[in-house]
């Protein structure tokens, strides 16, 4: 069945450094991919996506490219803050919003 | 602008009992899903509806059933509570286009 694996956190950081979490999947099809991320106590919000091969999602900074020879969705952010601390997910869907698969989720930390 | 509504926000139950989780989607949404996710897990997929028709099952026990009322709410309903069956339950409704997911805050269920 349809997969998505991410790097394992928590992703430790300080204020302005260069982000990176990974992500890939295993789908057949071309799914649709997604970030969505998670503040403490609250609900998931969609922070970007991606529908087709080469497309790039961004969204407050935050940029992700969709790589079908690498099945990878890989989430980048030039210079993180603090307010960015939260729990990362990456997520596909085959058929729209059908149904989302989500990956275990990654959490990042960020320090003054 | 209007959001995805759940309630209640906590519920505590004993083991045996049983619970019912609501969800009032974004107007003018026809679609629901609803969401598991343990402590420190991904969501897992339950069961979604399209207008007030069940569209998908995923992996929804048994003692748990839901429906999508005439004004497109959506309840869901669980007996026989059991330990593992603690954890925050999301709802998420679909705009028209199915271009975007909008999640509720979340059910937090404890049993115990």
């Amino acid at each position: 069945g349809d997969s998505v694996t991410q790097m394992e956190g928590p992703v430790t950081l300080s204020e302005e450094a260069f982000l990176t979490i990974n992500c890939t999947y295993t789908a057949t099809g071309y799914p649709s991919l997604f970030w969505y991320v998670q503040y403490p106590g609250e609900g998931l919000q969609l922070l970007l996506k991606a529908t087709k091969a080469d497309d790039k999602g961004s969204n407050k900074g935050f940029e992700a490219t969709y790589r079908k020879e690498t099945t990878s969705f890989h989430l980048e952010k030039g210079s993180v803050q603090v307010s960015d601390s939260a729990v990362y997910f990456c997520a596909l869907s085959k058929r729209g919003y059908s149904t989302l698969t989500f990956g275990k989720g990654t959490m990042l930390l960020v320090s003054p | 602008a209007a959001g995805v509504i759940q309630s209640p926000r906590h519920l505590i139950k004993e083991k045996r009992e049983t619970a019912t989780l609501k969800c009032y989607p974004i107007p003018r949404h026809d679609t629901v899903y609803w969401y598991q996710q343990g402590p420190g897990q991904d969501p897992q997929f339950l069961i979604s509806f399209y207008e007030k028709m069940q569209s998908d099952k995923g992996s929804i026990p048994d003692r748990f059933s839901a429906q999508q009322f005439s004004d497109y709410h959506s309840e869901l309903n669980m007996s026989s509570l059991e330990l593992g069956d603690s954890a925050l339950y999301f709802c998420a409704s679909l705009d028209r286009d199915n271009t975007e997911a909008f999640f509720g805050q979340g059910t937090r269920l404890t049993v115990v």
